[in-house]
């Protein structure tokens, strides 16, 4: 059974850092994978998504890079706003033969940029 | 492009009673999930929904159930209330998954249900 295991569960740093979210999954057999963001009580919104054939995605201050071998995925956020505060969702699709394809999350590393 | 959107945005029950949660998918999409979002326990998989049919279920109990429409809006129905069925619940969509395409999830703002 697929697990998804996000470090850590809470991060705070200053303005300006960079910084790296961690996600583990235990199947390396997987479709693609997600990285999402939530503010609270809100709904998600797609940052990266790396199908499983791709070692990472850019957009803009982000860069995810994936390791399916290792089951590993990393989301960078270079120069970190307070604007950046949210919790990250990482989430893994299990090949399309699979019964299902839903996503499967991790709980989440919520940010918090300090000004 | 309108994005996935859902009503109501909260929603407040009694135990026992039904709740109905509405999802409309990005237009041109076919396939509707829904997701639970409860306190502490992370976003889980319910349903999967793909032209007009339910294609999975997550471990969820029966009283929990839906359908699709023609026009692949989608309707999650909660019937006899719990506690612990207050949570955040999160439609999203994608076009219908198959082999050469992202299929990526897109997801609505999300219904508030609070069971009192």
């Amino acid at each position: 059974k697929q697990e998804v295991t996000q470090i850590p569960a809470a991060l705070s740093v200053p303005e300006g850092e960079n910084l790296v979210l961690n996600c583990s999954f235990t199947d390396s057999a997987i479709y693609n994978l997600q990285w999402f963001r939530q503010d609270p009580g809100k709904g998600l919104t797609s940052l990266l998504l790396i199908q499983s054939s791709q070692r990472e995605q850019t957009s803009g201050r982000l860069n995810a890079s994936l390791d399916k071998s290792s089951g590993r995925s990393t989301l960078y956020i270079a120069a970190s706003q307070p604007g950046d505060s949210a919790t990250y969702l990482c989430a893994v699709r299990p090949p399309l033969h699979q019964a299902g394809t839903a996503l499967i999350f991790g709980k989440g590393t919520t940010l918090s940029v300090s000004s | 492009e309108a994005g996935v959107t859902q009503s109501p945005t909260h929603l407040i029950k009694t135990r026992g009673q039904q709740a109905t949660l509405r999802c409309s998918p990005i237009s041109g999409h076919t396939s509707v999930y829904w997701y639970q979002q409860a306190l502490g326990l992370g976003l889980q998989f319910l349903l999967w929904y793909d032209e007009g049919e339910e294609r999975n279920r997550g471990n969820f109990p029966p009283r929990f159930s839906g359908r699709q429409f023609p026009n692949y809006s989608s309707e999650l129905n909660v019937n006899a209330l719990e506690l612990e069925d207050s949570a955040l619940y999160l439609c999203a969509s994608s076009l219908r998954p198959s082999g050469g395409k992202s299929n990526e999830q897109f997801f609505g703002p999300g219904t508030r249900l609070t069971v009192l």
